[in-house]
């Protein structure tokens, strides 16, 4: 099984600031790679696939990357609306593991 | 409009069983998988398994082999996530989703049903 792992655990970042948020994997998942935002008492919403491709409706202000087994999600400018728990997830192999997470907050 | 719609929280003994439910509407219901993803209280998201609606096919994350039990009616297009014996560690939000097409990253979610356990 592949382990992602999250880092750091909690992001403390006022709004208007960048936010990065790293998420690595134990091995090799060739892209496959997906991020995901979750409110208090939502349910998670699908951001990004594919390591940068934004789902239908995401703004333009997050991002993703690799390099290697490394991956980070940017926020260029935080809103209030994004404070919020991210998650990465792989999906090359079953079952498709989710990080730990990382908490954005004020 | 496309969405899945869970049934409602449950409140149980450890040993009883329970099936929560998961209704499929506005899309192709049988030619989606659909998986269900638990979480603690306060912890990360655990995929535990998949079922195809058209075939049946499912598959368990080896964690939850042999605990849980996943199955589908497509006739009124509902998976199910079935437990024989609850525990008090089975207290958690259980989420139904659906995977995009052939990559299983989760493009539609459920909005949850909260199992507690409790004696």
């Amino acid at each position: 099984e592949i382990v992602m792992t999250q880092s750091p655990a909690t992001l403390s970042v006022s709004p208007g600031e960048r936010a990065t948020l790293s998420c690595r994997a134990s091995q090799g998942v060739y892209s496959k790679l997906a991020w995901y935002q979750q409110k208090l008492g939502k349910a998670p919403r699908l951001l990004i696939y594919g390591v940068s491709t934004r789902a239908t409706g995401i703004p333009a202000r997050f991002s993703g990357s690799e390099s290697g087994t490394e991956f980070t999600l940017t926020i260029s400018s935080l809103q209030s609306e994004d404070f919020a728990v991210y998650y990465c997830q792989q999906y090359h192999n079953w079952p498709g593991t989710f990080g730990q997470g990382t908490k954005v907050e004020i | 409009e496309v969405q899945l719609v869970q049934s409602g929280a449950e409140v149980k003994k450890p040993g009883e069983s329970l099936k929560i439910s998961c209704k499929g509407s506005g899309y192709s219901f049988a030619n989606h998988w659909i998986g269900w993803v638990r979480q603690r209280p306060g912890k990360g998201l655990e995929w535990m398994g998949i079922i195809y609606p058209g075939d049946s096919e499912s598959r368990y994350s080896p964690s939850f082999q042999g605990q849980v039990t996943i199955s589908v009616d497509k006739s009124v297009t509902t998976a199910y996530l079935h437990w024989s014996s609850l525990k008090a560690s089975d207290t958690a939000m259980y989420y139904c989703a659906r995977p995009e097409g052939a990559h299983w990253y989760f493009d539609l979610w459920g909005r949850g049903t909260l199992v507690t356990v409790s004696s």
